[in-house]
C-alpha cells in the first residue's frame, strides 16, 4: 500500500508563473490536507478537502491561492502568479475519513523555489 | 487560538546522553498529540503518537508523555546517538487540521 504521494518534489518558477502541485492520497483516503512549511518553520495548515468538497480554508491566503480534489485523480493546489515569498515547502496530509480521531499521513512534500 | 511552542529551539549534545524535548499547547482541547521527525529538506517521519486520553506512548530509545490538562509533552530520547540529529516537530490534531510547533533543532555530536 504506497503512502501518499507528492510531484513534483521540487519545482522552480519564475516570479509571474503559476505552480501547480499535486497529492495523491495512499488508497482508501478521501480526505485531503495541505499545509505549508516556511524556511525554519514549523508546518502551517491551508485547507482541508473531501472529494469534490472544500471543508475548511482558514489557512488558504485570499488570492492567488486554490486548491481542489474532484472526483477522480489527486488533489491540487494551485498557486497563481507567484512571488518569492511562495518558496516553501508544501506538505501533503491524507486521512481515511474526517475528524480529529483519524491519524493524518503526509506526503514527502514539494519544495516550490521562486526565483 | 490554539498555539503550539516548543523548547529549546535548537540543542546540542554529546553522543550518549540522555535528552528531553518540550512541547507546550494552549488549549486542551485536542483529539491527540503526535511527535514528528524531520531531516533537512526531507519530509515528516512520525515518531510517536498519543491520544488524548493516553499519557505516554514508547518506541525503543523515545518515549513521549502527554499531560492535556497542564497543556504540555515531552519527548525522552535515551541514549542518544549521531543519527538522532534532526529537528523534532509537536504537533497537536484539532477537529479539521493539525497545529505543529516550529520544532527543536538537536544535534548530537560524536
Amino acid at each position: 500500500n504506497a503512502g501518499v504521494m507528492q510531484n513534483p518534489r521540487h519545482l522552480v518558477r519564475r516570479r509571474g508563473q503559476e505552480a501547480r502541485l499535486r497529492c495523491s492520497p495512499m488508497k482508501g483516503h478521501s480526505h485531503v490536507y495541505w499545509y505549508r512549511q516556511l524556511p525554519e518553520e514549523g508546518l502551517k495548515f491551508m485547507v482541508y478537502l473531501q472529494k469534490e468538497n472544500i471543508i475548511d480554508e482558514s489557512g488558504m491566503p485570499k488570492e492567488r491561492f486554490s486548491a481542489e480534489f474532484p472526483k477522480e485523480g489527486p488533489s491540487i493546489l494551485r498557486i497563481q502568479q507567484v512571488v518569492r515569498g511562495d518558496s516553501a515547502a508544501y506538505f501533503c496530509a491524507s486521512s481515511p475519513s474526517g475528524g480529529g480521531r483519524n491519524e493524518q499521513f503526509f506526503g514527502p512534500g514539494t519544495r516550490l523555489t521562486v526565483l | 487560538k490554539q498555539e503550539v511552542t516548543q523548547i529549546p529551539a535548537a540543542l546540542s549534545v554529546p553522543e550518549g546522553e540522555n535528552l528531553v524535548l518540550n512541547c507546550s499547547f494552549t488549549d486542551s482541547a485536542i483529539y491527540n498529540l503526535q511527535w514528528f521527525r524531520q531531516d533537512p529538506g526531507k519530509g515528516l517521519t512520525s515518531l510517536l503518537l498519543i491520544q488524548s486520553s493516553q499519557r505516554e506512548q514508547t518506541s525503543g530509545r523515545l518515549n513521549a508523555s502527554l499531560d492535556k490538562s497542564s497543556g504540555r509533552s515531552t519527548l525522552y530520547i535515551a541514549a542518544s546517538q549521531p543519527g538522532d540529529s534532526a529537528t523534532y516537530l509537536c504537533a497537536v490534531m484539532l477537529e479539521n487540521d493539525m497545529r505543529f510547533g516550529a520544532g527543536t533543532r538537536l544535534t548530537v555530536k560524536p
